[in-house]
């Protein structure tokens, strides 16, 4: 059981957008920077977004997110077959002084 | 190139050890904390442990906690996860990550992968 929640999955058709949702609480996400990552198969993750709405250089626009109160929201518009990988969330938790992720979300561009 | 090179992982017995390293390349080492997190076959990503610039600052998940040990040497741009007691559990794909000037993990490794297994 992950301290955050996210959706198992989602799915959207190219081209449009879709969100995925990143819940946890007051010591986690409502407290601490969120930060995003992508994971394709067999290779290890990618940062997208950080310090909750951040994007590094090289990610594009289309990477979006927002963080309100406990819970924060990765948006991805212009779906592109390519975006099909996992996401997950994660921050540091000061409760448990340990970081913290979501248990993922699997996004399927149909 | 900035870069973290994973190794020592393979397969071992429950209770048995195993000590992974990981090797960074391409960046002032000795000005960021490190750490590592692991990927269970077909599972989410689970934080193990990370370790401050002067290794003054240690932290492990309870998962683990009496059992890894996590240490570094500045000197050879590396850090190490000792692994002790292992469980079946600890299988895994072992990531070392750095984190970015602001928040979260910017450099990860390819990965070493850690079978517990009799």
């Amino acid at each position: 059981q992950s301290v955050l929640t996210q959706p198992p999955s989602v799915s959207a058709a190219p081209g449009q957008k879709v969100t995925i949702s990143c819940s946890g609480s007051s010591s986690n996400v409502g407290t601490n920077y969120v930060s995003w990552y992508r994971q394709l198969p067999g290779t290890a993750p990618k940062l997208l977004i950080y310090e909750n709405y951040k994007r590094p250089s090289g990610i594009p626009d289309r990477f979006s997110a927002s963080k309100s109160g406990t819970s924060a929201t990765l948006a991805i518009t212009g779906l592109q077959t390519g975006d099909e990988a996992d996401y997950y969330c994660g921050t540091w938790d000061t409760s448990l002084s340990a970081v913290v992720f979501g248990g993922g979300t699997s996004l399927t561009v149909l | 190139e900035v870069q973290l090179v994973e190794s020592g992982g393979g397969l071992v017995k429950p209770g048995g050890s195993l000590r992974l390293s990981c090797a960074a390349s391409g960046f002032v080492f000795s000005s960021y904390a490190i750490n590592w997190v692991r990927q269970a076959p077909g599972k989410g990503l689970e934080w193990v442990s990370s370790i401050s610039r002067g290794s003054d600052l240690i932290y492990y998940a309870d998962s683990v906690k009496g059992r890894f040990s996590i240490s570094r040497d500045n000197a050879k741009n590396s850090v190490y996860l000792q692994m002790n007691s292992l469980r079946a559990e600890d299988t895994a794909v072992y990531y070392c990550a750095r984190p970015a000037t602001g928040d979260g993990f910017d450099v990860w490794g390819q990965g070493t992968l850690v079978t517990v297994s009799s």
